[in-house]
């Protein structure tokens, strides 16, 4: 049972337009999302996280929104760049016993940022 | 520079012949983790370690052993081998001993093939 799906394996947009992904979860248990960018090659990297008290976060040219009566998040990249192309990880955090989270990875989503 | 390295970075083997993945950050981070990502499946948990002789299971942990005998050091341990552990492998860690909901750090990854 998937219970974070980015349902869009990839999705291509023209430089300077708006980048839009998004990312579906099943479990209300999920207290914490966060999105990871990969690049071939390396480790994800950190992007940009929001907390479910939250429904809206922004750093820049991201801006991650949370709707949590649709169990839905989305990351919004204006303007997209030609570096942004990557792979993105969607990711929700839920509290274990003891004090740590599971976190739980959606499958991922390219993104092609044409010049 | 703060970083996770990993080595080795690709690795091809023969079933059961133990073999060692080694992790090690220099940010003195309690969080350390592994992962697992294997096409059309995101990234899948290990094992993870809140703090010094403290590991627990993820979620994918059969065949896989971890330690942490040092903060620095998280090793992943494949005592016998198998073809379906053929997959690309992430190490990370947090600051956060609550881990997830905070930035992870990434290593670069060990591609690895088991024949």
């Amino acid at each position: 049972d998937q219970q974070v799906k980015q349902n869009s394996p990839s999705l291509s947009v023209q430089e300077g337009r708006i980048s839009i992904l998004n990312c579906d979860y099943t479990n209300s248990m999920f207290d914490y999302f966060l999105w990871y960018k990969k690049y071939p090659a390396e480790g994800p990297t950190f992007l940009i996280s929001i907390s479910s008290i939250k429904d809206k976060n922004e750093d820049g040219r991201f801006t991650v929104f949370l709707n949590k009566s649709a169990k839905h998040l989305s990351l919004h990249i204006v303007p997209s760049q030609p570096g942004d192309s990557a792979v993105y990880f969607c990711a929700a955090s839920e509290p274990r016993e003891g004090g740590s989270e599971k976190l739980v990875f959606g499958k991922g989503t390219k993104l092609t940022v044409n010049p | 520079e703060a970083q996770v390295t990993q080595n080795p970075r690709y690795l091809i083997t023969v079933t059961g012949k133990k073999l060692t993945v080694t992790c090690s950050q220099n940010m003195n981070h309690e969080y350390m983790s592994w992962y697992r990502q294997d096409p059309g499946l995101g990234l899948r948990q290990i094992y993870y370690s809140m703090n010094v002789e403290v590991t627990d299971k993820g979620d994918v942990p059969e065949g896989y052993k971890v330690s942490r005998k040092e903060k620095r050091n998280f090793p992943l341990i494949l005592e016998s081998p198998s073809p379906n552990q053929t997959s690309l492998y992430f190490c990370a860690s947090s600051f956060s001993t609550r881990g997830a909901s905070y930035e992870q750090y990434f290593g670069p990854g060990t591609r690895l093939t088991v024949t």
